[in-house]
C-alpha cells in the first residue's frame, strides 16, 4: 500500500535556527496538509495546501512557517526561526480527489528545538 | 464546523467488542464522519468513515442513527494493540481537518 514518507524521523535545532521538514505524498494525490503534536497533546492542524497554494491555514501557521511543493514529488515545511515551543511531532498527510477521501499520515519528524 | 465530544478513555479487557460514542450536535447536511487511530509516536490512521446508518469494513464498524447528530464507533473482540487514541472527525469530506482530544482505550490482558 503506498504511503506517505517523512524525513527526517527527528531533527533537532537551536532555537532561531531554519529547519525544512520533507514530506513525499503519496504519488495521485492532490491535497496536501501538514499537522503538529505537542507531546501529550492533541493532533492540531496547521496548514492545507492544494493547486500549489495554501487553501486554509490556523492561526498556529504565522509569518514563521511557510510551505512549498518545489517539484512534483516533495512537499515541505519550513519554519523560519525555530522557537522553543516548536518542539513537536510535525505530520504530513494527503488525500486524493474525492470530496469523502481520507487523510493519509505519515509517520512523523520530531522535532526538538534546545 | 461541528463540535464533537468523546468520552477521555476506555478500559476493556482482551476480546470484548468496544463501541466508542462520538457526539456531534450540529453536524451539517454535507459532514462525513470520519475516525481515526493513533499509536504513540505515530501519525493518526484512518479506520472507517461514513455520512449515515452503518458502515462496515475488515476493522470496524461505524452506526449512525438517523439524525446523524452521533455516531458509534464499535471494534469487535479487541485485542492488545487496538491499545490506542481514537479519534472522530465531522466536517464536509475536503475540509474534516480537524481533531479533538480523542479517546484513549486501553485494552487489558
Amino acid at each position: 500500500e503506498p504511503e506517505v514518507t517523512q524525513t527526517p524521523s527527528h531533527q533537532v535545532t537551536q532555537m532561531g535556527q531554519e529547519v525544512i521538514l520533507r514530506c513525499v505524498p503519496i504519488s495521485n494525490h492532490l491535497y496536501f496538509y501538514w499537522y503538529r503534536q505537542i507531546l501529550g497533546q492533541k493532533v492540531e492542524f496547521l496548514v492545507s495546501f492544494y493547486n500549489n497554494e495554501i487553501s486554509e491555514k490556523s492561526e498556529i501557521f504565522d509569518d514563521q512557517f511557510s510551505v512549498e511543493r518545489p517539484d512534483g514529488s516533495n512537499f515541505t515545511l519550513k519554519i523560519r526561526s525555530t522557537k522553543l515551543e516548536d518542539s513537536a511531532m510535525y505530520f504530513c498527510a494527503s488525500r486524493s480527489r474525492g470530496l469523502d477521501s481520507p487523510l493519509h499520515f505519515g509517520n512523523g519528524t520530531r522535532l526538538t528545538v534546545t | 464546523l461541528a463540535k464533537t465530544t468523546q468520552p477521555i478513555s476506555m478500559d476493556s479487557y482482551e476480546g470484548q467488542e468496544v463501541n466508542i460514542t462520538c457526539s456531534h450536535n450540529n453536524i451539517a447536511t454535507n459532514d462525513y464522519i470520519t475516525w481515526y487511530q493513533q499509536f504513540p509516536s505515530q501519525g493518526p490512521r484512518f479506520i472507517i468513515q461514513g455520512y449515515k446508518t452503518k458502515v462496515t469494513n475488515e476493522v470496524a464498524s461505524l452506526f449512525i442513527p438517523a439524525d446523524r447528530k452521533s455516531s458509534t464507533l464499535s471494534l469487535p473482540r479487541v485485542s492488545l494493540s487496538d491499545t490506542a487514541v481514537y479519534y472522530c472527525l465531522v466536517g464536509p469530506g475536503a475540509n474534516n481537518l480537524f481533531f479533538g482530544t480523542g479517546t484513549r482505550l486501553t485494552v487489558i490482558p
